[in-house]
């Protein structure tokens, strides 16, 4: 079954930086791999997604970057602020519409 | 902007109780979905929900679960016997279908005593 890695359990970046987080994952590629931001006792809110054919999203702050060969997506927040300071989960959709398979997650602590 | 919505936010139940979840989907979409959380481990897929049918379901969503449509805008989750490990945070999501996007709602934090 698909397995997805975030290879930091916590992450602390001076605020001001570039906090870059990784995601892989086993197995074939997810039509679409997403990112969530969850804070703590809140639901999971959706950030950005990125098509297995698309290298490279972007959404202000944000990017992502997605490498089928290397089964990878890195998630980058530039001039990272405290209020970024979150769990961030990677997510795999295998098809559209399809149940979605979550990361452990990667806690970013942003240090003023 | 239209959101997810779930009552109770706490529920709080003795051991072998039947539970009900609620969930308003956001009005216009067509898929739905429920997830569990446990304490400090990561979010699971529990049931999808398309068509007044469940479309998928994982090894968690034994007998004791129930997924129902009663209406135009609820989404219930039922757990008939609660067991202790059944506390979690249980999440509702929908999508339109039109789009990717699973919006979550704020989660029922279920304990279990």
């Amino acid at each position: 079954s698909q397995k997805i890695e975030q290879n930091s359990e916590a992450l602390n970046i001076q605020e001001g930086k570039t906090a870059t987080l990784t995601c892989n994952y086993t197995n074939y590629s997810p039509a679409y791999l997403q990112w969530y931001r969850q804070d703590p006792g809140r639901g999971p809110v959706f950030l950005l997604l990125i098509r297995e054919n698309e290298k490279e999203k972007r959404k202000e702050r944000l990017k992502v970057t997605f490498d089928t060969t290397l089964k990878q997506s890195l998630f980058h927040i530039t001039a990272s602020q405290p209020a970024d300071s979150a769990t961030y989960l990677c997510a795999l959709e295998m098809n559209r519409d399809d149940k979605i398979i979550f990361g452990k997650g990667t806690r970013l602590h942003i240090l003023p | 902007e239209p959101e997810v919505t779930q009552t109770p936010s706490h529920q709080v139940t003795q051991m072998g109780q039947e539970v009900i979840l609620r969930c308003v989907p956001i009005s216009n979409h067509l898929y739905f979905y429920w997830y569990r959380q446990i304490l400090g481990q990561k979010v699971e897929f529990l049931v999808s929900f398309y068509n007044n049918e469940i479309s998928e379901k994982s090894e968690i969503f034994d007998d004791q679960f129930s997924v129902e449509r009663p209406d135009g805008s609820n989404f219930t989750l039922k757990i008939r016997s609660t067991k202790l490990e059944d506390s979690a945070m249980y999440f509702c999501a929908s999508t339109s279908g039109s789009t990717n996007t699973q919006y979550f709602g704020p989660g029922t934090r279920l304990t279990v005593l």
